[in-house]
């Protein structure tokens, strides 16, 4: 059972946008930051939002990251054929004294 | 370029230890800030954080796990490593090493990760 709840899958068609919720509580996402991680097939996770909705360089404007109160998003615009992925949301866990992930939403682009 | 390189055994028995090494390139592990983490990834599961470690060698454990881990650090060879004890086939997994923030979840580089199996 993940700390962090995230739908299992989602999915859209090229050009749609799409949104990814993830779940959590006041120990971590509403007193933390939440990242958000791209993994794609049979490769390491990437790092995509930081500080709730700061993009790294590189990573382009298309995805877009929210928070409110123990809840968080992340969006992809103009969806993709290579943005089918797991994506995954982490937040710092107060309780546990560590980081705690989602346990991943698969998206596929239909 | 920051690059993380995991090596180490993908084949252990059960009752014994895993022990795996990240080798760190492109930047000194001795650079303030920065944590040096170990987490895994059960087959077709998600990510789960085992702990990190400072260069000055504080470190911080996942609780369920922290009976059984040790994480170690050599600026010598900019390396960091994980030692699992009494492993069982529940630490079956691909293990990854990464560079972090002190609490945070930020994980901004990452190794490609390896296998380990837990097998007699």
């Amino acid at each position: 059972q993940s700390a962090l709840t995230q739908p299992p899958s989602a999915s859209g068609t090229p050009g749609q946008r799409v949104t990814i919720s993830c779940s959590g509580s006041s120990s971590n996402i509403e007193s933390n930051y939440v990242y958000w991680y791209q993994q794609l097939p049979g490769t390491a996770p990437k790092f995509l939002i930081f500080r709730n909705d700061q993009r790294p360089s590189g990573v382009p404007d298309r995805f877009s990251g929210s928070k409110s109160g123990t809840s968080a998003s992340l969006a992809i615009s103009g969806l993709r054929s290579e943005d089918e992925a797991d994506y995954y949301c982490a937040s710092w866990d107060d309780i546990l004294s560590g980081p705690v992930f989602g346990g991943g939403t698969k998206l596929t682009v239909l | 370029q920051v690059q993380l390189q995991e090596s180490g055994p993908g084949l252990v028995k059960p009752s014994q230890t895993l022990s795996l090494t990240c080798t760190v390139s492109g930047v000194s592990i001795r650079t303030g800030g920065y944590s040096w983490s170990w987490i895994r990834q059960h087959p077709g599961k998600g990510l789960e954080w085992i702990g990190y470690i400072f260069y000055s060698g504080s470190t911080s454990y996942n609780p369920s796990l922290q009976s059984r881990v040790t994480i170690s650090v050599d600026t010598s060879k900019n390396q960091f490593s994980l030692r699992l004890n009494f492993v069982t086939a529940a630490d079956t997994a691909v293990y990854y090493c990464a560079r972090g923030l002190k609490r945070n979840a930020y994980f901004d580089f990452w190794g490609q990760g390896t296998l380990v199996t837990v097998s007699s």
